[in-house]
């Protein structure tokens, strides 16, 4: 069972370049999450999703956009990377009970230069 | 305010005693919490979750709530070099239907020396 895949686990992007982190989970979770955690700090919520074909902000979407085609996957689009942007990125997901029990993918590390 | 603060530590404690973690928060309506622990460069799991006033323990841990002083703590007793890591309190977010949404603490390092 591999629960929530997070690819790729790192990578270094130039200012100004774009990329999509992706995510999968397997254990038919409704609830889906991206947080970023910058060093000494807890964790953010940038968006999350509810099911397929919704998706809202969090608390620091700015410079990120999602989407959620299907339960299995949300992939986070880094668009015009910014040094601000250099963070560790966590996807998430819940089955809606307990909502506190959030299963983590692996982390990506990113950087940018 | 931030809606949920820790201690901010880091905090050493020696291998057999107990490690005192601890945590407030901004919003009264909260009616769950959640302690998870996170090695370095790992992701971070849930270890402890309340509902209710009082205590729950779950083997050498023990999660406390009092939520007149809007106060959550996590007691780690016969602390173990496996313990050290760091700690994220967690609640809700404020406001509305959560859908699962979490607000972390900043964390708190713990350190367990033989």
């Amino acid at each position: 069972n591999a629960g929530v895949t997070q690819t790729p686990k790192f990578r270094i992007l130039k200012i100004g370049q774009s990329m999509t982190l992706q995510c999968t989970q397997d254990m038919n979770h409704n609830y889906m999450y991206w947080y970023r955690q910058d060093p000494g700090m807890g964790l953010k919520l940038i968006y999350y999703s509810v099911g397929a074909g919704i998706t809202d902000k969090g608390e620091v979407p700015n410079g990120y956009n999602v989407s959620r085609s299907t339960t299995e996957d949300f992939p986070l689009r880094l668009e015009l990377a910014a040094p601000s942007q250099t963070s560790v990125y966590f996807c998430a997901s819940n089955m809606g009970l307990p909502l506190g029990e959030l299963f983590f993918g692996e982390g990506s590390r990113l950087t940018v230069l | 305010q931030k809606e949920v603060e820790q201690n901010s530590g880091p905090l050493s404690v020696p291998e057999g005693a107990i490690a005192s973690l601890n945590c407030t928060y901004s919003d009264r309506g909260s009616q769950s919490f959640f302690w998870y622990r996170q090695y370095s460069g790992k992701s971070p799991e849930l270890i402890m979750s309340i509902y209710s006033n009082g205590d729950k323990e779950d083997g050498r841990f023990t999660a406390q709530l009092n939520k007149a002083s809007q106060y959550v703590s996590l007691l780690i007793r016969d602390s173990q070099p496996s313990d050290s890591a760091t700690y994220l309190c967690a609640a809700p977010g404020a406001g509305g239907t959560s859908y699962g949404k979490l607000t972390f603490g900043q964390g708190t390092i713990l350190t367990v020396h033989p």
